[in-house]
């Protein structure tokens, strides 16, 4: 029982390249999310995905674009990084409705921007 | 905005000892609230989920309430052991920003032999 796989688990890039984290999910969800976690700055919401099809912006969404790219796959690029974005990238998913939506996470992917 | 705070950010305690940490949050129409556990360099295991319609939630050791009208919940963890030492972290899921979950920044753990 996998239920939320990111990869890779490590990167380290230099300033300006690209990279593109994976996220996939067995559980059947509807809704999947990206968060970065840094010290002193808590989990913030970079993009999240209702239902498959759809991706709203959250709290940092600039620098990042996102694609869904069915029911379990749901990716975050990086076109050109920068050393802000040196964090640790969390996927999670939940199923959707008004009385659910436990959320569940993956075991994270460290990015170093040099 | 929805605001959520954790008092306290660290937090010692000898093995056996009940543990009670607390969340606050400013806006109480919440769908749901959880609670979730961090080892360092791992991801968030969930905990507990109450639903905004519940007041309490148990398994096992654990117990978490919810208070939506004055704001808070309270993680209760009975008879601690030094496997309970980590992070915990709660979340709020918004009505009116049902993807746009707001966590706390966490209480630090450490349960001491």
């Amino acid at each position: 029982n996998a239920g939320v796989t990111q990869t890779p688990k490590f990167q380290v890039l230099k300033t300006g390249q690209s990279m593109t984290l994976q996220c996939a999910q067995d559980m059947n969800h509807n809704s999947m999310y990206w968060y970065r976690q840094d010290p002193g700055m808590g989990l913030r919401l970079i993009y999240y995905s209702a239902s498959e099809g759809t991706t709203d912006k959250g709290e940092v969404p600039n620098g990042y674009n996102v694609s869904r790219l069915n029911k379990r796959e749901f990716s975050l690029r990086l076109e050109s990084a920068a050393p802000s974005q040196t964090s640790v990238y969390f996927c999670a998913s939940s199923d959707g409705g008004l009385n659910t939506g436990e959320l569940f996470f993956g075991e994270g992917s460290r990015l170093t921007v040099l | 905005k929805q605001e959520v705070t954790q008092i306290p950010a660290a937090l010692s305690v000898p093995e056996g000892e009940n543990l009670v940490l607390n969340c606050s949050f400013t806006d109480s129409a919440i769908y749901n609230l959880q609670w979730f556990r961090q080892d360092p360099g791992k991801g968030l295991t969930s905990l507990l989920l109450i639903q905004s319609s519940q007041r309490e939630q148990t398994s096992g050791r654990l117990n978490a309430s919810l208070d939506k009208s004055s704001g808070r919940s309270t993680l209760y963890i009975a008879a601690s052991q030094p496997g309970d030492s980590a992070t915990y972290l709660c979340a709020v899921r918004p009505i009116d920003s049902w993807g746009k979950l707001q966590f706390g920044a966490g209480t630090q753990v450490v349960v001491t032999p």
